[in-house]
């Protein structure tokens, strides 16, 4: 079982609509969570940590079940810039230096 | 901050030739890691370092692969002799020694073996 499993998409999403999607994880003694988005062809880019409480940043919110061990990213009111591939990340069980990345899922946002 | 910075940010090399790839990662920061990703691979971890020490290099592919941190602010990936499988975006990262920080990578070098 992969530590980290993702939904690939694509989600296509028009304009102006909500979408959400989540990533599971197995370590439960992970503590370290983050979503990152990537563009076609450019680096993986921090996108917002994720907090036990959940958070919010602008039109994304981002939130923890440590319960069923997953955590979910929401976009509202999509833009065509939100077209990217969004990472989850969590911290790995034998090294908290280190992280590990999901597969991502491909959003595409359609005027 | 300038950030992360790979050089080159393209490479195209001939099959059997040595190909270097530089990184200076962000300056305090304690761990950088190198990356690989293909279309079928996605994301891999090759190596990591903490404090210019390689914490776990289980991630590179056999002996043709290398990796160096001399100093802290500057790292190389060395590939000998390279093959056309090696072809790749290799991406460099770097991040705080606290916890709950993620990391900032690098533009990354696309290397192409012919």
């Amino acid at each position: 079982r992969k530590e980290v499993e993702q939904d690939p998409g694509p989600f296509n999403v028009p304009e102006g609509a909500t979408v959400a999607f989540n990533c599971t994880y197995s370590n439960s003694a992970s503590q370290s969570f983050f979503w990152y988005r990537q563009d076609c062809r450019k680096e993986p880019k921090l996108l917002m940590s994720v907090y036990s409480s959940g958070n919010e940043d602008g039109r994304f919110t981002a939130q923890l079940n440590r319960a069923s061990q997953y955590i979910s990213l929401l976009i509202r009111d999509s833009k065509l810039s939100d077209s990217a591939t969004y990472l989850c990340v969590v911290n790995t069980a034998d090294s908290w230096g280190k992280l590990q990345f999901g597969a991502g899922t491909q959003v595409v946002v359609t005027p | 901050d300038a950030g992360v910075i790979q050089s080159p940010r393209h490479e195209v090399t001939e099959m059997g030739q040595e190909v270097t790839l530089r990184c200076k990662p962000i300056s305090g920061h304690d761990y950088l890691f190198w990356y690989r990703q293909t279309m079928m691979r996605g994301l891999e971890l090759l190596i990591y370092f903490n404090n210019n020490v390689p914490i776990d290099d289980s991630g590179m592919p056999e002996d043709r692969f290398s990796a160096k941190m001399p100093n802290a602010s500057f790292s190389t990936l060395k590939i000998q002799p390279s093959e056309p499988r090696d072809s790749a975006v290799y991406f460099c990262a770097s991040r705080p020694g606290m916890a709950n920080y993620g990391y900032t990578f690098g533009s990354g070098t696309r290397l192409t073996v012919v």
